[in-house]
């Protein structure tokens, strides 16, 4: 089944304790992102990949830092996690090729609580 | 930053009746994509829209894209409880970045 998938899906952690969120596809996309979502400001975007070892900021990327070593794998990195960091985050991937008219898919994703 | 305001926040009807959800922006997108989400769920893509003036019909739902490319509606006639869920709109600003509205809360009560 294609699916992207996100771990852990619950996290609850404490003020500068560094984290790591992963995500997976199965699709052998090549462009990857990572979104937040927050009550009364909608889904952004935090950073996103093109391919291996290229990636870009989004709208929303201070405290955040990602890596792209395999095209399958995109991991979301809190090195110093804080509580404006409590959220939804989604990971998204889709083919590169046909822009954003391609399907991008979003994975379950991960509700982060920082104390 | 490019900004998507969706209107209304909120719609509640029953069971049947007719909606339109709008989407609009003083900036020009190259795309538009319609998703919508269920509670404990990502969202997940309904349509994309690329040309001004284009309309796409997915069963009861009627997408639209502006003219001008800067604004888009999402119709659905007849609604049914399944399709309750929250519908976003999001922008394409190039072929990497995609602004999002707020969304759109939809309740259809039977």
């Amino acid at each position: 089944e294609a699916q992207v998938t996100q771990n852990p899906r619950y996290l609850i952690t404490v003020t500068g304790k560094k984290l790591t969120v992963t995500c997976s596809q199965n699709m052998n996309h090549e462009y990857m992102s990572w979104y937040r979502q927050d009550p009364g400001l909608g889904l952004r975007q935090i950073y996103y990949s093109m391919n291996v070892e290229v990636t870009d900021k989004g709208d929303v990327p201070e405290g955040y830092k990602v890596s792209r070593k395999e095209k399958r794998n995109f991991p979301l990195i809190l090195e110093s996690p804080s509580p404006n960091q409590t959220s939804l985050y989604f990971c998204a991937s889709r083919p590169l090729a046909g822009g954003l008219q391609e399907t991008q898919y979003f994975g379950p994703g991960t509700r982060l609580l920082v104390l | 930053t490019q900004l998507l305001e969706q209107s209304p926040q909120f719609l509640s009807i029953q069971e049947g009746e007719n909606l339109t959800v709008y989407c609009n922006s003083s900036s020009v997108f190259s795309s538009l994509q319609w998703y919508r989400q269920e509670p404990g769920e990502g969202p997940v893509l309904l349509v994309t829209v690329v040309t001004g003036g284009e309309v796409k019909k997915l069963k009861r739902l009627t997408f639209q894209f502006g003219d001008a490319r800067k604004d888009s509606s999402l119709h659905i006639t007849a609604a049914q409880p399944g399709d309750t869920g929250l519908y976003l709109c999001a922008g394409g600003r190039s072929n990497y970045k995609l602004t999002f509205g707020k969304g759109t809360l939809l309740t259809v009560n039977p």
